[in-house]
């Protein structure tokens, strides 16, 4: 099983839609979440992260975190052609504080 | 804000050749720095973590020959691809964290080995 999961995608969405992507980790006692976004050929950009059990909201992003479920995902609301791009969902696990990644789910975002 | 620095943004080297990859932190102390490789369509995979003066710890099946992890400072570390082939030809990152938390990403590293 790996430790981050993602569904690759693509996710395709009309503009002005929410798009909502989803993570699932299996280290039951990770603490951070992040998610990032990487359009091609770049490093990855943080969008945000979150720690605890809930919804955290941050202009057109909201993260939630589902910890008993081991479920993080993150809603785009008015998503904009700008927005395509691959989302990575991150876990920090391990020694050192590591952040271990999924493989991405690549979002569309058509006008 | 917290910013790394990383050069070279792309590189092109023969096959047999070493290249090294540099990463500063800019204006903060990294006292962690984390070395991902992502090929085309894939996620980062993380290949190395270093504290600043002990040796690299390498993640499984990561050739801790061939990948040499230099962290000397807290502003600076290196990886050095030995004997480069083909089959390294990938974007490689580099990621520092600092104390209270938070993950800084360089820009990436293009190599390309012919």
């Amino acid at each position: 099983q790996k430790e981050v999961e993602q569904n690759s995608g693509p996710l395709s969405v009309p503009e002005g839609a929410i798009a909502s992507l989803n993570c699932t980790y299996s280290d039951r006692g990770s603490q951070s979440f992040f998610w990032y976004r990487q359009y091609s050929g770049k490093s990855p950009e943080l969008i945000m992260f979150i720690y605890s059990n809930g919804d955290k909201e941050d202009g057109r992003f909201t993260a939630q975190l589902n910890k008993a479920s081991q479920y993080v995902s993150l809603l785009i609301r008015d998503s904009q052609p700008s927005d395509s791009a691959t989302y990575l969902c991150a876990v920090v696990g391990g020694g050192y504080n590591k952040l271990i990644f999924g493989a991405g789910t690549r979002l569309a975002v058509h006008p | 804000g917290a910013v790394v620095s990383q050069h070279p943004s792309w590189v092109i080297c023969k096959s047999g050749t070493s290249v090294k990859i540099e990463c500063r932190s800019l204006d903060f102390q990294a006292t962690t720095m984390f070395w991902y490789r992502q090929f085309p369509k894939q996620s980062l995979m993380l290949m190395a973590t270093s504290n600043e003066g002990s040796k690299a710890t390498y993640e499984q099946g990561v050739e801790k020959d061939k990948f040499l992890i230099n962290h000397a400072s807290l502003t600076l570390s290196t990886l050095t691809v030995t004997s480069a082939h083909p089959e390294d030809s990938s974007f490689y990152i580099c990621s520092a964290s600092r104390t209270g938390g938070g993950y800084t990403f360089g820009s990436g590293t293009r190599l390309t080995v012919v």
